[in-house]
């Protein structure tokens, strides 16, 4: 079974850029996450999708960060524009629906950004 | 919000040696996870604790959930070079912000042959 797919995996970019990033969870998996992880540090919370649904939204710096997850499967996660202090790796996260699931998250390999 | 914290941040083992990290937070838990990253890695979960005072074991991997779901600890007996990793556990408040994971800063383990 494919895992939680995530594109692309690096990407090096100037300040005041645009950038995005797709993720593909695992089949069935309503559940969808999107964390940043800063260097040496836990990953932190960005947006939580159930469906299409953005249920938890509240740590994502909406003056720069958008995210949609158009028919409840693939999601993108968009910065406009990019400032330096985003240089992170950006995991997506799903896990099945929540009512049914041991709770347990997958994670894909990430998408590492360096804004320059 | 809530908070977890882990300590130590970094450990360094010689192989063979055992190795303890722990895990605190600021809110009682529904639930507790815990996950390993490899160095270039991503998070890949370990286990899920959810009772008071509930012990589990992997192996050589003994996780323990505090009494008062605040605290967890995760021991590993006579490390190998292939447990190297950051070890991190995950909180789950419960209630309306079941399903909001918080993640501690994570345990550095490096194993020296």
């Amino acid at each position: 079974e494919a895992g939680v797919v995530q594109s692309p995996r690096y990407k090096i970019i100037e300040k005041k850029q645009p950038v995005a990033f797709w993720c593909n969870p695992i089949s069935g998996h309503n559940t969808l996450y999107w964390y940043r992880q800063n260097l040496g540090q836990g990953p932190e919370l960005l947006i939580r999708y159930e469906n299409e649904e953005a249920v938890d939204d509240s740590q994502l710096p909406k003056d720069r960060f958008s995210a949609e997850r158009l028919k409840g499967v693939d999601s993108t996660l968009k910065i406009q524009p990019a400032e330096l202090g985003d240089s992170a790796v950006y995991l997506c996260a799903s896990s099945p629906t929540l009512e049914i699931s041991t709770g347990e998250l997958f994670f894909g390999e990430g998408s590492r950004l360096t804004v320059l | 919000g809530q908070q977890v914290m882990q300590i130590p941040q970094y450990q360094h083992v010689q192989e063979g040696e055992d190795f303890t990290t722990y895990c605190n937070s600021s809110t009682t838990l529904s639930n507790i996870q815990w996950y390993k990253q490899r160095p270039g890695g991503h998070p890949v979960f370990l286990i899920q604790l959810v009772k008071s005072g509930e012990v589990k074991k992997q192996k050589r991997l003994t996780f323990q959930f505090g009494e008062a779901k605040k605290n967890s600890s995760l021991h590993i007996t006579a490390t190998q070079t292939t447990d190297v990793g950051t070890y991190f556990c995950a909180g789950n408040a419960g209630g309306t912000s079941y399903g909001k994971l918080t993640f501690g800063q994570g345990t550095i383990l490096t194993v020296h042959p």
